[in-house]
């Protein structure tokens, strides 16, 4: 079974701040990952879909790379403002079943 | 992004009753379909796979006598809780994707078992 941490599991920037949100699986035999944001008492938006073929995806100020072989995907937020302040969850997906694992979250807050 | 519905968005029910949810791709046929839980300040949890048409595969752990998932469509599956307890309160979250692509997720289901 898959198993997916992510760290840290709590961050407060000041606004204008870039950072990095970190994620590790334990099987690296993923299909696909995929990095979501959750406001407090809502439901998943989806942010960005990486491939098990690519190494990284862009979306404006979102980055999130990939790397199978040490079961890591990074998420960079440049110029981080307050209303990106929110839980990220990253979840990978095992085999064509695409089941997917998720990881405990970081939750992210942005001072103004 | 594909849409997915989820109905009812919250619920609040006597401990002893049944919840049924709703969960529907609106604008794709959805293969396969997921439910999730995520207790407070907690991560979700997958509990249940179901492909249209056939029977659920539920994760280790799930009673699937409890929570019976019917997948009768293209568009449409359902979670029932049977029998809820205060325990069973939480979010319930159902995905759908087509053909083992991308994740479409719903808004989510809060459930209160009083």
């Amino acid at each position: 079974k898959q198993e997916v941490t992510q760290i840290p599991a709590a961050l407060s920037v000041p606004e204008g701040e870039n950072l990095v949100l970190n994620c590790s699986f334990t099987d690296s035999a993923i299909y696909n990952l995929q990095w979501f944001r959750q406001d407090p008492g809502k439901g998943l938006t989806s942010l960005l879909l990486i491939q098990s073929s690519q190494r990284e995806q862009t979306s404006g100020r979102l980055n999130a790379s990939l790397d199978k072989s040490s079961g890591r995907s990074t998420l960079y937020i440049a110029a981080s403002q307050p209303g990106d302040s929110a839980t990220y969850l990253c979840a990978a997906a095992l085999g064509t079943g695409n089941q997917f694992y998720f990881g405990t979250g970081t939750s992210l807050t942005v001072i103004p | 992004g594909a849409v997915v519905s989820q109905h009812p968005s919250w619920v609040i029910c006597k401990s002893g009753t049944s919840v049924k949810i709703e969960c529907r791709s609106l604008d794709f046929q959805a293969t396969t379909m997921f439910w999730y839980r995520q207790f407070p300040k907690q991560s979700l949890m997958l509990m249940a796979t179901s492909n249209e048409g056939s029977k659920a595969t539920y994760e280790q752990g799930v009673e699937k006598d409890k929570f019976l998932i019917n997948h009768a469509s293209l568009t449409l599956s359902t979670l029932t809780v049977t029998s809820a307890h205060p325990e069973d309160s939480s979010f319930y979250i159902c995905s759908a994707s087509l053909q083992a692509e991308e994740q479409f997720f719903g808004p989510g289901t809060r459930l209160t078992v009083l």
